[in-house]
């Protein structure tokens, strides 16, 4: 069965600030990786994706995410952070073709200081 | 563009009643996905449809039950509610015919029971 950890439940950083948030899978093939967010009582919007190709895969609002097999990684980077990026983070893996059974990360709560 | 619809948006029952939760997925999307996520909790997956048919199964428990119907939207049928049913619903939906294809997700369905 997949799984997926995501090592800190809080992170604040700075506005302005860079910011990179882990989250390791548990997969024994090749996994599907999302990147969600959440704001506060919101649904989930995706992010980005990792399907198979380059390793560094670019989202919306200025998002990236790198996989790296050998460490079983896909953290979440992002150059300059700005407030509205305060939400919640979750990090899924899907064992399939598609987005099917979705996994998903117990989250993480980012806050953006002034 | 068209997004997953889901209602009601909120919704109080008391222990013991019944809910149905509506979701209507993106035009010519053909499975639907329903998650859970309680307080503080990471969505836990429910269960799916493909083409009306349930294709697969999670944590979904013996007091609920879900359909796809001929116009493709799904209802989840919540009976004997319990508090710890209180949570936020999500339905989602994806074209699986399309190779790599994502989840859409819901704005969700806040389900108080008190």
């Amino acid at each position: 069965a997949q799984s997926v950890t995501q090592p800190d439940i809080h992170i604040t950083v700075s506005e302005g600030a860079s910011l990179e948030l882990r989250c390791n899978y548990s997969y024994g093939a090749t996994p599907y990786l999302f990147w969600y967010v959440q704001s506060p009582g919101q649904g989930l919007q995706l992010l980005l994706k990792y399907f198979s190709g380059d390793t560094l895969v670019q989202g919306i609002k200025g998002f990236e995410a790198e996989f790296k097999r050998s460490q079983s990684s896909f953290n979440l980077r992002k150059p300059s952070v700005h407030w509205s990026d305060a939400a919640e983070y979750f990090c899924a893996v899907s064992p399939r073709g598609s987005a099917r059974q979705l996994t998903f990360g117990s989250g993480t709560q980012l806050t953006v200081l002034p | 563009a068209a997004g997953v619809i889901q209602s009601p948006r909120h919704l109080i029952k008391e222990k013991r009643e019944t809910a149905t939760l509506k979701c209507y997925p993106i035009p010519r999307h053909d499975t639907v996905y329903w998650y859970q996520q309680g307080p503080g909790q990471d969505p836990q997956f429910l269960i799916s449809f493909y083409e009306k048919m349930q294709s697969d199964k999670g944590s979904i428990p013996d007091r609920f039950s879900a359909q796809q119907f001929s116009d493709y939207h799904s209802e989840l049928n919540m009976s004997s509610l319990e508090l710890g049913d209180s949570a936020l619903y999500f339905c989602a939906s994806s074209l699986v015919q399309r190779m790599n294809t994502e989840a859409f997700f819901g704005q969700g369905t806040r389900l108080t029971v008190v």
